[in-house]
């Protein structure tokens, strides 16, 4: 098993551009989770999918952050217009239920620094 | 906010093993106590989950306190490599994980 794959690893852009994470989950898996984690904060849920439909946003700091998944083998975060205080690590998770037992798996994460 | 209280630091002697310790003493019936790890600059690993019996796998042994408001993860036999964040979490569906500052185990030579 491959395990989460996230794209790209490492990312560094201008404050202002517009930013695209991405993500396959474990194949077989039908919840999604991405989640940030800076020195500050700690890691926190942004949001997460079941069986690709968006189930609990809150954790969205606000409109800049978008997160999509047209199928069950993808989903992508994106920032526009990206500011400094969004560079974290992102990490995907994905699991088999979402309900219940089932636990997470995760990501190797993107590194995003924001200039 | 986490549910959960850990300590911040702890350290262990390699061979020994290691007992971190979790508080949860407003868990309800229905949610589940999971623990996962973070080495440096990795995703978070899981290790292991119980609900009220205790728990073992090839990784490590949850012990679950009677009354459920306590639980200790043991790593049997610790190496340099088990360095890292440890997460205790209470969740009752899996996905609700609110991960909280966690207790950094050293594993010392």
């Amino acid at each position: 098993d491959a395990g989460v794959i996230q794209s790209p690893r490492h990312e560094v852009t201008e404050m202002g551009q517009e930013v695209t994470l991405r993500c396959k989950p474990i194949s077989g898996h039908n919840s999604l989770f991405w989640y940030r984690q800076t020195m500050m904060r700690g890691l926190e849920l942004l949001i997460y999918f079941n069986n690709n439909v968006p189930i609990d946003d809150s954790g969205m700091p606000e409109d800049r952050f978008s997160a999509k998944m047209p199928n069950a083998s993808f989903s992508t975060l994106k920032i526009q217009p990206s500011e400094p205080r969004d560079s974290a690590v992102y990490f995907c998770a994905s699991s088999r239920t979402g309900i219940g037992t089932d636990t997470q798996y995760f990501g190797p994460g993107t590194r995003l620094t924001v200039l | 906010d986490a549910k959960t209280t850990q300590p911040t630091s702890m350290d262990c002697a390699e061979g020994r093993a290691a007992n971190l310790p979790c508080n949860h003493s407003t868990i309800s019936g229905n949610e589940y106590v999971y623990w996962y790890r973070q080495i440096h600059s990795q995703g978070p690993q899981y290790i292991i989950h119980g609900l009220k019996n205790n728990e073992t796998n090839e990784m490590a042994s949850l012990i679950i306190t009677e009354d459920r408001k306590s639980s200790t993860l043991i790593l049997p036999h610790a190496t340099l490599r088990d360095t890292a964040v440890y997460y205790c979490i209470v969740s009752n569906y899996g996905q609700n994980f609110v991960f909280g500052p966690g207790t950094r185990l050293s594993v010392l030579p």
